[in-house]
C-alpha cells in the first residue's frame, strides 16, 4: 500500500520560472494539504483540499500560488514566476475523511531557485 | 489562529528518558499531536491526544492539559535513531493542523 508520493524529489529553477509539484495521496484519502518548510523551522500550513474542492487557503500567498485536486490525477501546487525566497522544501500529507488529526505525509520536494 | 511554542533543542544520553514540553494558545482548540522528522525528511505522525491524560504508546507517551494549554511528548529508554526533529500541532475548528518549530533532540551515547 503506498504512501503519499511526491514528485520531483528536488526542483530546480531559475527566477521566473514556473513550479510544479505533484502530490499523490494515499489509497482512500480524499483529503490533502500542502505545507512549507524552511530550514531549521516548523511546517507552516498553505493550503487543505480535497477532490475538485479548495476548502482553506488561508496559508499560502495571494499572488504567484495555486493549488488543485482534480478528480482524476494528484494534487498539484503551482508556483509562477518563481523568487529566491521561494526556495523550501514543500511537503503534502493526506488523511481520510475527517481524520485530519493524524496526517500522513510525503518526502517532500525541495524547491531550489536560482 | 493558533501559536505553539517548544525548546529549539534538547540533549540527552542514551538508555535516559527525555520529556519535550509544548504550550499552545488557540481559538477552538480540538487537540494536540505529536510528529518526529528525521534529518528532514517525512514527517511522521507519533501520537495524538484530544482528552486530558497521558497516551502511551511503546517508548513515547504523550500527555495534554487542556485547563493549562500544555503537553508534552516523553521519550523513554532513549535509542541513537532518536535523534530528530519533535513537532508539536494542534488541531482546532480550522481543520488544518498548526505545528510548532519543532526540538531538535540529539542522543549521546
Amino acid at each position: 500500500n503506498a504512501g503519499v508520493m511526491q514528485n520531483p524529489r528536488h526542483l530546480v529553477r531559475r527566477r521566473g520560472q514556473e513550479a510544479r509539484l505533484r502530490c499523490s495521496p494515499m489509497k482512500g484519502h480524499s483529503h490533502v494539504y500542502w505545507y512549507r518548510q524552511l530550514p531549521e523551522e516548523g511546517l507552516k500550513f498553505m493550503v487543505y483540499l480535497q477532490k475538485e474542492n479548495i476548502i482553506d487557503e488561508s496559508g499560502m500567498p495571494k499572488e504567484r500560488f495555486s493549488a488543485e485536486f482534480p478528480k482524476e490525477g494528484p494534487s498539484i501546487l503551482r508556483i509562477q514566476q518563481v523568487v529566491r525566497g521561494d526556495s523550501a522544501a514543500y511537503f503534502c500529507a493526506s488523511s481520510p475523511d475527517r481524520g485530519y488529526e493524524k496526517l500522513f505525509f510525503g518526502s517532500g520536494t525541495q524547491l531550489s531557485v536560482l | 489562529g493558533q501559536s505553539l511554542e517548544q525548546p529549539s533543542e534538547v540533549t540527552a544520553v542514551e538508555g535516559a528518558i527525555v520529556q519535550i514540553n509544548c504550550t499552545y494558545q488557540t481559538s477552538g482548540f480540538y487537540g494536540l499531536s505529536w510528529y518526529q522528522q528525521h534529518d528532514g525528511g517525512a514527517p511522521t505522525f507519533l501520537s495524538y491526544n484530544a482528552l486530558d491524560g497521558l497516551e502511551e504508546t511503546g517508548r513515547f507517551s504523550s500527555f495534554l492539559s487542556r485547563s493549562d494549554s500544555y503537553g508534552y511528548l516523553l521519550l523513554q529508554e532513549l535509542q541513537m535513531k532518536d535523534s530528530a526533529s519533535y513537532f508539536c500541532a494542534a488541531s482546532g475548528s480550522a481543520r488544518q493542523l498548526t505545528f510548532g518549530s519543532g526540538t531538535q533532540l540529539t542522543v549521546l551515547p
